[in-house]
């Protein structure tokens, strides 16, 4: 059965402390992995799309990368307006549905 | 207007009440989307129209019934539902069902049935 899983589901750093957003996927062939970001009681920002293994993309301070098996969503020197919810969705090869996580909620306290 | 926008954003109903989700998409996008978010589960694909064409119906029970009279909006029909249908109600829209293409997300309804 086709999964994806984030981790940590909780995560808090203090302001400027870097780390990353894990999102592993069984699946059994991508088409495409999304991160969105999602604010409490609005829905989900788009952020990025990667394609195949290797695939890296960038925006500010968030850096996405991917692997066969896991997305890392790596986060430099964040501030306090990067907190949110972090979702990850893969598209499968044998549909067109996104595959959701339950997500990461990343606290940044100044 | 940009992007997709959801009314109402908010809304309390009784268990006998019908009452109706509407999403609007300003993208020029093809196949529209209803998800349903509740706390701490994933995002639950309910309805996919492709060109005004129900693509997806996703085991969603008959008490949610999906309109799609064009391209460009998309209703949730809501009639004698349970407290458990409590949740944040998502539209979303794609350039074509059948491609990677993104989906863009709308605000959201949340929704709580008495």
């Amino acid at each position: 059965e086709d999964q994806v899983t984030q981790s940590p589901e909780a995560l808090r750093l203090q302001e400027g402390e870097s780390s990353s957003l894990n999102c592993s996927y069984t699946v059994s062939g991508l088409r495409g992995l999304f991160w969105y970001r999602q604010d409490p009681g609005k829905g989900p920002e788009f952020l990025f799309t990667l394609y195949s293994a290797g695939e890296e993309k960038e925006k500010e301070r968030l850096k996405a990368t991917l692997t066969k098996k896991e997305s890392f969503l790596h986060i430099t020197a964040p501030k306090p307006e990067d907190s949110a919810t972090y979702l990850c969705a893969v598209q499968t090869s044998g549909t067109y549905k996104y595959i959701f996580g339950t997500g990461t909620r990343l606290k940044v306290l100044a | 207007e940009t992007g997709v926008t959801q009314t109402p954003r908010h809304l309390v109903m009784g268990m006998t009440n019908k009452k109706s989700l509407k999403c609007e998409q300003h993208l020029g996008h093809n196949a529209m989307y209803w998800y349903k978010q509740s706390a701490k589960k994933p995002l639950e694909l309910m309805f996919v129209y492709s060109l005004e064409e129900r693509v997806e119906n996703n085991s969603v029970p008959s008490r949610f019934s999906p309109e799609c009279p064009n391209s460009s909006h998309l209703f949730l029909h809501l009639h004698t539902l349970q407290p458990e249908d409590s949740a944040l109600y998502l539209c979303a829209s794609s350039q074509a069902w059948t491609s990677t293409d993104t989906q863009y997300f709308g605000p959201g309804t949340r929704l709580t049935v008495l």
